[in-house]
């Protein structure tokens, strides 16, 4: 079965060190990851989907397929990254209907 | 452009009450759902529509009922209100039919935050 497992609920880290949101899923076909991200008092948005292999607001994340990761990275922390981050797995091909959702971790960026 | 609209925000609901929840979008998406959001859970998917009068179960389908009579409109009914369903409620869309080909991006509304006494 599907699953999503962000180990993490809460996160802290100052501004400007390098942040790391853990991401790990099990999946037996081939799987399409996605980083949402919930700011405060904003609608929850997507961040960030594997198969664009884009740099979103200093963000990146690399699937890991040989350890079942996509874990979401940023070199130097900002305050405003402050947010609620999940992390969601569907399968290539397959409606959103089977997308899936990690716990969420709450990061915290501290001046 | 509003995008995905819920209402209401806010609500509160003795148990044994109905009601329903509101969604719509004005970006012609195909694809529709509800989600649920509880602390330490993440989100979990309710009910889904790929289309006009097409709807399915997701993981947390019992209690509620969905129709998809356009493809603007997908109301969430909760048919008796229970305490396990104060939640915060997630509208969402998406174009291309909801296919992760389609670029797997949701579009979400601001939430309704449901409290059952």
């Amino acid at each position: 079965a599907q699953r999503v497992t962000q180990p993490e609920k809460l996160l802290s880290v100052f501004k400007g060190a390098p942040v790391e949101l853990k991401c790990n899923y099990s999946y037996s076909g081939s799987p399409e990851l996605f980083w949402y991200v919930q700011y405060s008092r904003q609608r929850l948005q997507l961040l960030l989907r594997h198969i664009s292999r884009e740099s979103i607001k200093g963000f990146t994340a690399d699937l890991n397929k040989g350890e079942t990761s996509f874990h979401l990275k940023k070199p130097f922390a900002q305050e405003e990254d402050s947010a609620m981050y999940y992390c969601a797995l569907t399968g290539r091909g397959s409606t959103l209907g089977r997308l899936y959702f990690g716990r969420g971790t709450q990061l915290t960026v501290w001046p | 452009n509003a995008g995905v609209t819920q209402t209401p925000k806010f609500q509160v609901l003795k148990t044994g009450q109905s009601m329903t929840l509101q969604c719509a979008q004005d970006m012609n998406h195909e694809y529709m759902s509800w989600y649920r959001q509880d602390p330490g859970m993440g989100l979990r998917l309710i009910h889904y529509s790929v289309g006009a009068g097409i709807t399915d179960q997701g993981e947390v389908p019992n209690g509620y009922n969905v129709s998809r009579s356009t493809t603007e409109d997908f109301p969430l009914r909760l048919l008796s209100a229970a305490p396990s369903q104060t939640s915060v409620y997630f509208c969402a869309s998406s174009p291309g039919g909801g296919r992760s080909a389609g670029g797997g991006e949701l579009f979400f509304g601001e939430g309704s935050r449901l409290t059952v006494l």
